[in-house]
C-alpha cells in the first residue's frame, strides 16, 4: 500500500461545477498536510496547508481527518483555469535527517466550458 | 516568484554517459533538494543540502551524488545513466526544514526532462 493514495482521474467538470478530491495517508504520525498544484509539465507550486480545523482560500477548502486519515480539496464554482493536476503531501516526520514529506502522484482536473 | 533556475531544461543522453544537473537560487536560502518525478509515482527525494557541503541522501539516492560548493548552486550528478533514470528532475528550496509553514515551504525550479536512451 502506498503511503499517500490519490485517485488520478481525470475529474472532468464543467465551469461553475464543486469538485472535491480525497487524498488517504497510512502513517498515523503524519505531521502537516499540503496541496499542491502542478500545470501540465510545469513545478508543483502551494496551493494551501491544511489546517486540522479546516481552511479555506477563496474557492478553496482544505479539510483534514485525522480519525480517517484522509484529507480533502473541496473546489467550488471551477474555472477553466482550475485545470492542473493536484498533488497531496504529507509530512511524516524527520526521519534520517529530514522532515520525510511523501508526495501523492497526484489527481488531474480537467474544467470545461 | 523564487529565483530558482536549473540546467539543462532538457537533455538526451546515452546509456553509461556521465550527467550533471545543475540549479541555481538567488533567495539565499539554506535547504535545497533534487527530486525525480515518474508517472504513476509521487515525487520523491533524491538528495538534499542543508548547508555548503553539507549533504545527505533521501529515499532514491542509488546512482546519484551531488555537491554543494556555494550557497546558491546545487549539483546533480548521475555517474553512469541509466534508462530507469530516464524521469523529471525537480530542484527545490526552502528557508528552513521544508515540511513546515512559512519559511519550511518548498518552492520549485522549472523542471529538467532527462531522457537516457
Amino acid at each position: 500500500r502506498k503511503e499517500v493514495e490519490q485517485d488520478p482521474g481525470p475529474f472532468n467538470v464543467p465551469e461553475g461545477a464543486t469538485v472535491a478530491f480525497n487524498c488517504t495517508y497510512s502513517n498515523s504520525a503524519s505531521q502537516s498536510f499540503f496541496w499542491y498544484r502542478q500545470d501540465c509539465r510545469k513545478e508543483p507550486k502551494l496551493l494551501m496547508s491544511v489546517y486540522s480545523s479546516g481552511n479555506e482560500d477563496g474557492r478553496f477548502t482544505a479539510q483534514l481527518n485525522r480519525a480517517s486519515q484522509y484529507i480533502s480539496l473541496l473546489i467550488r464554482d471551477s474555472k477553466l483555469s482550475d485545470s492542473a493536476t493536484y498533488l497531496c503531501v504529507v509530512n511524516i516526520g524527520f526521519s534520517g535527517g529530514y522532515n520525510k514529506l511523501i508526495f501523492g502522484a497526484g489527481t488531474r482536473l480537467a474544467v470545461h466550458p | 516568484d523564487a529565483g530558482i533556475t536549473q540546467s539543462p531544461r532538457h537533455k538526451v543522453t546515452e546509456t553509461g554517459t556521465p550527467v550533471t544537473l545543475r540549479c541555481h537560487q538567488t533567495e539565499n536560502h539554506r535547504y535545497m533538494y533534487w527530486y525525480r518525478q515518474d508517472p504513476g509515482h509521487g515525487l520523491r527525494l533524491i538528495h538534499y543540502s542543508y548547508g555548503v557541503k553539507d549533504t545527505d541522501k533521501g529515499e532514491v539516492s542509488d546512482g546519484y551524488s551531488v555537491s554543494r560548493s556555494k550557497t546558491e548552486d546545487f549539483l546533480l550528478t548521475l555517474e553512469s545513466a541509466t534508462s530507469s533514470q530516464t524521469s523529471v528532475y525537480f530542484c527545490a528550496i526552502s528557508e528552513g526544514r521544508a515540511g513546515g509553514t512559512g519559511a519550511n515551504v518548498l518552492t520549485f525550479g522549472a523542471g529538467s526532462r532527462l531522457t537516457v536512451l
